[in-house]
């Protein structure tokens, strides 16, 4: 059974710092995801890393995938207040050509991040 | 806005009652994913309809069912609620495979 884990599961950071959230998972997987959410919001998609080495960055916001060590990274520069949400990784198990998406996605518990100005 | 229109948004009913939750995907979106978020259990996927079948089933309950209808919107069906069911009920859909997931506003459910 594919498990996911995040750390940490609350943050607590200044705005201007830097930070980093780990998201582990138990299997092999070459794609995972990343998404956040508001409180009493939906799921906005933020980043999909589909192979060994991906790294994606929006704004402030940088993502890897080591899909050897079955970790991904999720860096905050410089913490603003509005990135103040629950960050959530998400494996699919489907792995080469198979599947892609179609088991449906493992969540992890999210990190609940608060950037204080 | 994610495109992806649930209804109702909120839902209060009683014990071993039975309701639905409805789903529009994106225009042109032929996946749609439901998904259960709850304290405990976090986000767990529930079914995958792809164009009308059924591909995928993950912690689905017997007593909930899905289907896919040909205008390609989806309807979640829960029976024989108990307390614990009492969740917010994510659709998401996507144009295919390896693509984000876009999500619905949710349906809350209390069951009371």
């Amino acid at each position: 059974e594919l498990k996911v884990e995040q750390n940490p599961l609350f943050l607590s950071m200044q705005e201007g710092k830097n930070y980093t959230i780990y998201c582990n998972y138990s299997t092999t997987s070459d794609r995972l995801y990343w998404y956040r959410q508001d409180p009493g919001k939906s799921l906005e998609s933020l980043f999909v890393l589909l192979s060994n080495g991906a790294v994606k960055q929006e704004g402030r916001l940088m993502a890897s995938l080591d899909t050897k060590a079955r970790l991904s990274t999720l860096h905050i520069t410089a913490a603003v207040h509005d990135l103040s949400a629950t960050y959530f990784c998400a494996v699919d198990k489907s792995v080469g050509d198979s599947g892609g998406g179609a088991d449906g996605l493992t969540f992890g518990k999210g990190t609940h991040l608060i950037i204080q100005p | 806005d994610s495109g992806v229109t649930q209804t109702p948004k909120h839902l209060i009913t009683a014990t071993g009652q039975r309701v639905t939750l409805r789903c529009s995907p994106r225009s042109g979106d032929l996946s749609v994913y439901w998904y259960q978020q709850s304290l405990d259990q976090g986000l767990q996927f529930l079914i995958h309809y792809y164009n009308g079948e059924e591909r995928a089933k993950g912690n689905i309950l017997e007593r909930f069912s899905a289907q896919q209808f040909p205008d390609l919107h989806s309807e979640l069906n829960l029976s024989s609620l108990e307390l614990g069911d009492s969740a917010l009920y994510f659709c998401a859909s996507s144009v295919g495979p390896d693509r984000p997931l876009h999500f619905g506003n949710g349906t809350r459910l209390t069951v009371t």
